[in-house]
């Protein structure tokens, strides 16, 4: 069976500092992967998804970045966090294709606070 | 342009009554639609999903009804129990292009004994 890990569970990081969160997916192959955060009180927020190693495509602007090593390792990263960037953070994946290729599988989640 | 809405922010419902969950969207190249359950501090759990081809899909206690032409689906869990309360997202996928879900904003149910 299937299962996908994210570590940490909880990170506080003060401004400035630097980020890696990573995700690893077990038990399938070629899986699309996703970063998604959720704000306090608010939806899904998809930040990146790959369709294949090194294939990383940007949803929204900002001074968080993705990359995807090897095929079924993602890793968000930051250079410099900000203040807004406390969140929950979580990594997803799904087949693509064949049986139940709609279905989308979400990790634990890391809870990020920036201070 | 937010293309899938779940207007009800909080629902409170009896145990044992039927809990129906709504969203609305309006892209009608969407393929599949889920629903995700997610309690606070973990990862949203998949629970049922539609494709598009279909107007009803049943597992269990919950079954999601779809209408295209409103572009509506609901979520009804009967009956409705305390493990029940968390918040619902449903998600939108168009399988032609990217492969990328698009989330409602959720919906918190809670469950009252």
């Amino acid at each position: 069976s299937q299962t996908i890990h994210q570590w940490p569970a909880t990170l506080v990081q003060p401004v400035g500092s630097p980020l890696s969160l990573e995700c690893t997916v077990e038990g399938t192959s070629n899986p699309n992967l996703y970063w998604y955060r959720q704000a306090a009180g608010r939806g899904l927020q998809l930040l990146f998804y790959s369709v294949g190693i090194g294939q990383i495509s940007s949803e929204v602007p900002q001074n968080l970045s993705a990359s995807r090593p090897q095929d079924r390792q993602f890793i968000l990263s930051s250079k410099k966090l900000l203040l807004s960037d406390s969140g929950f953070y979580l990594c997803a994946w799904s087949p693509g294709s064949g049986r139940h290729q709609e279905t989308q599988y979400f990790g634990p989640g890391t809870r990020l606070l920036v201070l | 342009d937010q293309q899938v809405k779940q207007n009800s922010p909080s629902l409170s419902v009896q145990e044992g009554r039927i809990s129906i969950l709504n969203c609305d969207y309006t892209n009608s190249m969407f393929d599949y639609f889920l629903w995700y359950k997610k309690y606070p501090a973990e990862g949203p759990t998949f629970l049922i999903s539609i494709s598009s081809i279909k107007d009803k899909n049943e597992d269990g206690r919950f079954t999601v009804f779809l209408n295209k032409s409103a572009k509506h689906l609901s979520l009804h869990i009967v009956p409705s129990q305390p493990g029940d309360s968390a918040v619902y997202f449903c998600a939108a996928l168009s399988t032609s292009g990217t492969y990328k879900y698009i989330f409602g904003t959720g919906t918190r149910l809670k469950v009252l004994a």
